[in-house]
């Protein structure tokens, strides 16, 4: 599995887009990228996932780059209940990371 | 969409004891399930996979002794926490999934506390 690296918080106005980027430089041709969330003290909650083309859902978008070495999670107008422990995994693994705490703002 | 139930939710156990948690997916056939623990404040740390009808995998450093699991089908693993003592403590989690598809699903976890 590739290893990925993703900053250790953000902060975001609600209602503006939250833009989370990771970083997978290692990541193999056929590996997929996934970003989930987890809520505090529950099991985490999956968001999407993309190989190599750019992906849009009802709760986020995921682009990633065109060498497939970084993406980034989209949530385009971010709420209050959006604030949460993100993660990006890539690989079949599903090593996770440490994520980012991202604290939506009032 | 896929939904994976995880049984019990929370257990409290007498140190020296044995405790199993279930892992069930109840809209779908599993045929990779994952075993993670979490301390308070940390990521995820993954223990083991577990393919269906074989031996799991055990990450380095977690004991396949004392964490005995079993994926006899497409729908249920099990974690056997055997001869649990406080240091056990600790939030389990378990995802369902086939690999390369959709991703993984996860279970809501269990909260094992050993007094």
């Amino acid at each position: 599995d590739a290893k990925t690296t993703q900053p250790t918080s953000m902060d975001c106005a609600e209602g503006r887009a939250a833009n989370l980027p990771c970083n997978h430089s290692t990541i193999s041709g056929n590996e997929y990228v996934y970003w989930y969330r987890q809520i505090h003290s529950q099991g985490p909650q999956y968001i999407i996932h993309g190989l190599k083309n750019n992906e849009t859902n009802e709760m986020a978008s995921l682009i990633i780059t065109e060498d497939r070495k970084s993406s980034t999670l989209i949530l385009p107008h971010a709420t209050l209940r959006d604030t949460a422990v993100y993660y990006c995994i890539a690989g079949q693994n599903f090593v996770f990371g440490p994520g980012t705490r991202l604290s939506v703002l009032p | 969409g896929a939904v994976v139930s995880q049984h019990p939710s929370w257990v409290i156990c007498k140190s020296g004891t044995s405790v199993k948690i279930e892992c069930r997916s109840l809209d779908f056939q599993a045929t990779t399930m994952f075993w993670y623990r979490q301390f308070p404040k940390q990521s995820l740390m993954l223990m083991a996979t577990s393919n269906e009808g074989s031996k799991a995998t055990y990450e380095q450093g977690v004991e396949k002794d004392k964490f005995l699991i079993n994926h006899a089908s497409l729908t249920l693993s099990t974690l056997t926490v055997t001869s649990a003592h406080p240091e056990d403590s600790s939030f389990y989690i378990c995802s369902a999934g086939v690999p390369g598809l959709y991703g993984y699903t996860f279970g809501s976890g269990t909260r094992l506390t050993v007094v």
